[in-house]
């Protein structure tokens, strides 16, 4: 059974309109990540919430927000989606205490 | 800062030939796990293997096995007698260890290593 769930797989959106892409999980880790991974390309960090604190990367464009409301999920909020955003989004969670990163399969999103 | 290069972009074989994916890191932590990730095409990132950057010893796991040299930062990964199935992404990825056993930031990637096992 999927550990880490993220819905949907794929998600097509206009140029600029708001975009939320979802990840569950059903491991009760502590840490989750959202990786942006281009194609051909490393999964790159975009935040992480070590429970309900919100990491972010310095080099994350403000149009990426996130929300996590409580331990199970959390959201990539993409607030004016441009060509440049259509990637591979990955979600992934890690234990308190632990080192391996449990990945969901990704959410794929096309910008039209 | 970490910094993880794989510098073989992409490798095609043909099935039943071993092949040898590499990995070198920097990185100025004195303590760190290494891992290796599979990406099929279906998009999700498979964890294969952790190392922690005390234990050079290596590690055989089927088909797989892995060579950590720390003298020159490598975490190569070998697979014998390559399989259609493997082919894939491979990513090599560096986490650091904190004073308490505890990984802490993020998770560096390399560039990844297509593999093309052909039939």
């Amino acid at each position: 059974d999927a550990m880490v769930i993220q819905n949907p797989r794929y998600q097509v959106t206009q140029f600029g309109k708001p975009v939320t892409l979802s990840c569950s999980q059903t491991l009760n880790h502590n840490v989750m990540y959202w990786y942006q991974q281009k194609s051909s390309q490393a999964p790159k960090l975009l935040f992480h919430y070590y429970d309900k604190d919100f990491n972010n990367e310095a080099d994350t464009p403000d149009n990426f927000q996130s929300r996590r409301p409580n331990t199970s999920f959390c959201f990539l909020d993409i607030r004016s989606p441009g060509l440049g955003d259509a990637a591979m989004y990955l979600c992934a969670t890690r234990g308190q205490g632990t080192t391996e990163a449990f990945f969901g399969q990704g959410t794929r999103l096309t910008v039209v | 800062a970490q910094k993880v290069t794989q510098a073989q972009t992409e490798i095609s074989v043909v099935e039943k030939e071993d092949v040898t994916l590499d990995c070198v890191y920097e990185t100025r932590d004195t303590t760190y796990y290494l891992f290796w990730y599979k990406q099929p095409p279906s998009g999700e990132l498979v964890f294969l293997i952790r190392r922690n950057s005390f234990d050079e010893q290596n590690e055989i796991s089927g088909r797989y096995s892995w060579n950590f040299q720390k003298s020159t930062s490598s975490f190569n990964f070998t697979i014998t007698a390559s399989q259609v199935v493997d082919s894939a992404v491979y990513f090599c990825a560096l986490i650091p260890i904190n004073a308490g056993g505890t990984s802490y930031g993020k998770l560096t990637f390399g560039q990844g290593t297509i593999l093309t096992v052909h039939p």
